[in-house]
Order: structure tokens, then sequence, then C-alpha cells
């Protein structure tokens, strides 16, 4: 079986611009859950989809969006980019939510903000 | 507000010997994961623990709950150089079917010779 696919893997940008990162799920995994992981402040948790439907959200800006299509593959865009956006930004699928059943783990797009 | 707190931070243990770790929570749950991240690495799931008295184990790892205490603990028997990584322990906050994991800062164990 699949994993979790995350791409890019690398991405380089410059403050002010926007970038979008996919995530593609386990296959019948109907949850996708973003998470920004950085060496200050750990993992925190961006958002949860589920059916298409944003279903939990975690403190950060308005300039963190995501999205889930009908094939539960999740997209995230993270608009007018910060140099403290620079961090691992990890998805995770599971079968029926982040607390429900087990979490699978992509391998991480790394961004850094220049 | 959730809080998920784990200690130590940092442990260097010695090729051999036994270790337990501590992943303390602030509120009510009976859902705590744990996860090992290699560096450079993405999170592998390692336990799942859903009910008060949940142990588990896995080679030289055993992790058990104490929802009373708000407490999990992942022992480790002679530990090997293989078990140098960090350990994350999540606690998951739910209500229904809405459910939000919270991480803890994570624990770095270094095994020396």
């Amino acid at each position: 079986k699949a994993g979790v696919t995350q791409t890019p893997r690398y991405l380089i940008k410059t403050r002010g611009q926007q970038v979008t990162l996919s995530c593609s799920p386990i296959s019948g995994h109907r949850s996708v859950s973003w998470y920004q992981q950085t060496p200050g402040q750990g993992l925190q948790f961006l958002f949860e989809y589920f059916s298409e439907t944003q279903r939990n959200k975690g403190n950060f800006p308005g300039r963190f969006s995501g999205r889930q299509f009908s094939n539960s593959r999740s997209e995230m865009n993270v608009s007018t980019l910060e140099l403290g956006d620079s961090a691992l930004y990890l998805c995770a699928s599971s079968m029926m939510g982040q607390g429900i059943s087990e979490q699978f783990f992509g391998p991480g797009t790394r961004l850094t903000v220049l | 507000e959730l809080k998920v707190e784990q200690n130590p931070l940092f442990l260097s243990m010695q090729e051999g010997k036994n270790y337990t770790i501590y992943c303390n929570y602030s509120t009510t749950s009976d859902r705590l994961y744990w996860y090992r991240q290699d560096p450079g690495k993405s999170l592998e799931s390692l336990f799942v623990l859903l009910s008060n008295g949940a142990v588990k184990q896995e080679g030289r790892l055993m992790a058990s709950l104490d929802t009373k205490a708000r407490l999990s603990t992942l022992h480790i028997t002679a530990a090997v150089h293989d078990l140098s990584a960090t350990y994350f322990c999540a606690v998951d906050s739910y209500t229904g079917a809405n459910s939000k994991l919270t991480f803890g800062k994570g624990i770095t164990l270094s095994v020396r010779p």
C-alpha cells in the first residue's frame, strides 16, 4: 500500500510570495491533517480536512489556508510569506480522523523563506 | 487549552540499560499516540493508546497510559543505538467527532556505547 506523498519535497521562496503544497493520502483515507514543525515551536496543528470539509483548525493566521478534493488529496496555501514561515510542513492521513484513528505522516515539504 | 509536556527533553542513554520517559497532559483524554522521528525525516507511528490502562509493546519499547494521572510512559529496555531518535507523544482533545492532536516538544534520545 502506497504511503502518504507530499510534493514538492523542498521549496525556496522569498518574502511576500505565496506557496501551495500538496498531499496525497493513503488510498481509502478520508482525513488529511496538516502540521507545521519548527525548532522553536515544535509540531503545531494547522487544520484537518475530512470529506472535503475543514473539520478543525489550529491557531494560525488567515494567510494559511487549505482545501481537500473529492479524491481526498489536499493542498495547503500560504500567502504573503514571512521569514517565520520557514518550516517543515507535514501532512498526515487517517481513515476517520486525526484522533479517532491512527495517523500516517508523509515525508514533509521543507519550505525556506528568504 | 490542552498542554502536553514531555520530560526530559534530552536523554543520553547507555547501551544495555533501561530507561523511562514521560508524557504529561493537562486535560482529560484517553487517546494518546507515540511517534518517532529520525533527523531530517518524517514521523513514524509507534503506539496508539486508546483507553486507561492500555499497554503496548514493540521490541524494546513499551508504552502505557494512565488517564487518571494524565500520564503516559515509554519504557526502553536494554537501549541500543538504533533507538536514537526524537520521540513525540500526542494527545487528542476531542468532543464527538471533532478531534485535535496536541504534540509535546519531543524527547531526543541518544544511545552511547
